[in-house]
């Protein structure tokens, strides 16, 4: 039973450069986040997607950052152009039906911008 | 200020003792209050969910408490394991998470 897979699990670049981070949610499941975690801000919303279309993106930091799901099996967050900054694990996670049911976590993308 | 706050933010206990970890917020309204296991290098796992009218709710040796008129919700522990060892994090709907609380477990 594959869970929420996340790719690459590691990533380093330098600043300037398009970073894209993708994401296979459980299949069947409707809704999809993409969170951020650092040391100093812990864990944050940045977007979510229900039935493929974007419900909530006021946590996306700035313009650089951009999320798309084309389908009900794919995911990707980009950013264009990546910063120091922007350094942190990004988790995608996946949920079925309502709010009231668990989201389910991929381990994550460890984005380091040099 | 956080609108989550999680309190101790750790905590080392003794192999089979319990613990209760804490968390208060003032997020307004709320679909429901989630605790999350995070082990060091992975995502987060779901332990429990509850909504604004259930008091507790139990996961294994996991159970959590929700006082929805004082706004406090705690996670306790009990008989603990090594395997216990993790960050805890509290999450209020809509997306309002807690610092989370460092918990090590040690034989």
């Amino acid at each position: 039973d594959a869970g929420v897979i996340q790719s690459p699990r590691h990533e380093v670049t330098e600043m300037g450069q398009e970073v894209t981070l993708r994401c296979k949610p459980i299949s069947g499941h409707n809704s999809l986040f993409w969170y951020r975690q650092t040391m100093m801000r812990g864990l944050e919303l940045l977007i979510y997607f229900n039935n493929n279309v974007p419900i909530d993106d006021s946590g996306m930091p700035e313009d650089r950052f951009s999320a798309k799901m084309p389908n009900a099996s794919f995911s990707t967050l980009k950013i264009q152009p990546s910063e120091p900054r922007d350094s942190a694990v990004y988790f995608c996670a996946s949920r079925a039906g309502v709010v009231n049911q668990p989201q389910h976590f991929g381990d994550g993308t460890r984005l380091s911008i040099l | 200020k956080n609108q989550v706050e999680q309190s101790p933010q750790s905590l080392i206990i003794l192999e089979g003792k319990n613990c209760t970890l804490q968390c208060n917020y003032t997020v307004s309204p709320f679909s429901n209050l989630r605790w999350y296991k995070q082990d060091t290098g992975r995502g987060p796992v779901s332990l429990t969910i509850m909504t604004f009218s259930e008091n507790t709710k139990s996961n294994g040796r996991y159970t959590a408490t929700l006082d929805a008129d004082t706004k406090q919700s705690s996670l306790h522990i009990t008989a603990s394991q090594l395997s216990d060892s993790a960050s805890y994090i509290c999450v209020v709907t809509p997306g309002r998470f807690g610092a989370g609380t460092r918990l090590t477990v040690k034989p």
